[in-house]
């Protein structure tokens, strides 16, 4: 089945704490997204890749780190969490560029203590 | 600059009338349009899209959408809601230029029986 999966999908953790969150979509799209989700925001871009190696920032990528080591993975990093990157994350992906339709994930709820 | 707009942050219909969710957009470039929804507690699925193609695109679902570059609009519609339509709704556009990926903010649609 053809799916975007992201892990943990809950997780609690306090400030100052290094995270990852996972990211794999076995459809070998190039390109992938990190958005957070925030109510009253919508979604809004925080790292994009179009291709292993390639990373480029969305419009909030302050305080997150990406990667693209393999074309299937792209884990979105937090060094040094704080509480006002307590949100909902979504990764996504897609065939190439960005007019093509986008595959979410199921997202992740983070909370920063 | 490019941008988004969701007119309406919340809208009510009673089931079996139409629906119109509104979205405007600002972009100096030819753009891509999406529709998508995302139902309580899940991920984002894809509605419908334009790429420069018929200005009439038919979805999942019954929705449809115009686009109209005179009035730079993408509005949403059904012409008879259903119960299962209540979810937030993300107007959603893209450059062909490059890269850039802009959400609206959402509109919330409430289903009255």
């Amino acid at each position: 089945e053809a799916q975007v999966t992201q892990n943990p999908r809950y997780l609690i953790t306090v400030t100052g704490k290094k995270l990852t969150v996972t990211c794999s979509q076995n459809m070998n799209h190039e390109y992938m997204s990190w958005y957070r989700q925030d109510p009253g925001l919508g979604l809004r871009q925080i790292y994009y890749s179009m291709n292993v190696e390639v990373t480029d920032k969305g419009d909030v990528p302050e305080g997150y780190k990406v990667s693209r080591k393999e074309k299937r993975n792209f884990p979105l990093i937090l060094e040094s969490p704080s509480p006002n990157q307590t949100s909902l994350y979504f990764c996504a992906s897609t065939l190439s560029r960005s007019y093509n339709e986008q595959f979410f994930g199921p997202g992740t709820r983070l909370t920063v203590l | 600059a490019q941008s988004v707009t969701q007119l309406d942050s919340h809208v009510s219909v009673s089931e079996g009338t139409p629906v119109l969710l509104r979205c405007n957009y600002s972009s100096s470039y030819s753009p891509s349009l999406f529709w998508y929804v995302q139902h309580p507690n899940k991920g984002l699925q894809l509605l419908l899209k334009y790429t420069s193609a018929a200005t009439l695109v038919k979805g999942i679902n019954g929705f449809e959408a115009e686009f109209k570059k005179s009035e730079t609009s993408f509005h949403l519609t059904k012409p008879s809601a259903h119960m299962s339509d209540a979810a937030e709704y993300f107007c959603v556009v893209t450059l062909n230029r490059d890269d850039k990926i802009i959400f609206g903010k959402g509109t919330r649609l409430h289903i009255l029986p």
